[in-house]
């Protein structure tokens, strides 16, 4: 599986813009981004997913580099409810994949009032 | 929908003796996996399932037994328990198809076990 690596940790002050970066140098022409994060006690959540186009959604937006080998993630504005563990993670598309996650150390994103 | 449900929350074992956790989900996904969490770590793949009757090997398959009898249900046994199985356990849950590589999984609130 294609690697990712990310900061081990970032602060963030609340409700200003939070960018979580992602390098991803290996990916192949198949691989999907997909972002979960982990809140304090709880199972992961999907947060977003792409390909090779931005996304956005209601929980926040996906900025994929044009040579795929990165991306960001990006909290518009950051509450203390975002304070959580943020997973970068390549996703197979292949038919043999079934949907497996690899999970790597994350990046833990503290929120500060 | 209760989504996915973790039975129990929380187990102490002792060396040598043995449990199964169950998973259950209401969203009549096809896809099933057991993750573990050590502690400061990510999750890595035990067992998954694709589907009723099918079990497959994950990441780190060893000292654990799946099945997978209904749909709904994924169970995850250890049948003699060792200090190195002291994890967080999830079950997670997925639609299975030819998209899957874009399905999200869903997952439960994990299984805290401390074995002694």
């Amino acid at each position: 599986d294609a690697k990712t690596t990310q900061p081990n940790s970032m602060e963030s002050n609340e409700e200003e813009p939070v960018h979580l970066p992602c390098n991803h140098s290996t990916i192949s022409g198949t691989d999907y981004i997909h972002w979960y994060r982990q809140l304090p006690s709880q199972g992961p959540e999907y947060v977003i997913h792409g390909l090779t186009s931005n996304v956005n959604n209601r929980m926040a937006s996906l900025a994929i580099a044009e040579d795929r080998k990165s991306s960001t993630l990006i909290l518009h504005r950051a509450t203390l409810r975002d304070a959580a563990v943020y997973y970068c993670i390549l996703r197979d598309s292949g038919g043999t994949s079934y949907g497996k996650l690899t999970f790597g150390q994350g990046t833990i994103l503290t929120v500060h009032p | 929908n209760a989504g996915v449900t973790q039975t129990p929350k929380f187990r102490v074992l002792k060396t040598g003796q043995s449990m199964t956790l169950l998973c259950a989900q209401d969203m009549n996904h096809e896809y099933m996996y057991w993750y573990r969490q050590d502690p400061g770590m990510g999750l890595r793949l035990i067992h998954y399932s694709v589907g009723e009757g099918t079990t497959a090997k994950g990441e780190v398959p060893d000292g654990y037994n799946v099945s997978r009898l209904k749909k709904q249900n994924f169970l995850l046994g250890l049948e003699s328990a060792a200090p190195s199985q002291t994890s967080v356990y999830f079950c997670a849950s997925s639609y299975g198809t030819t998209m899957s590589s874009y399905n999200e999984q869903f997952f439960g609130p994990g299984t805290r076990l401390t074995v002694l």
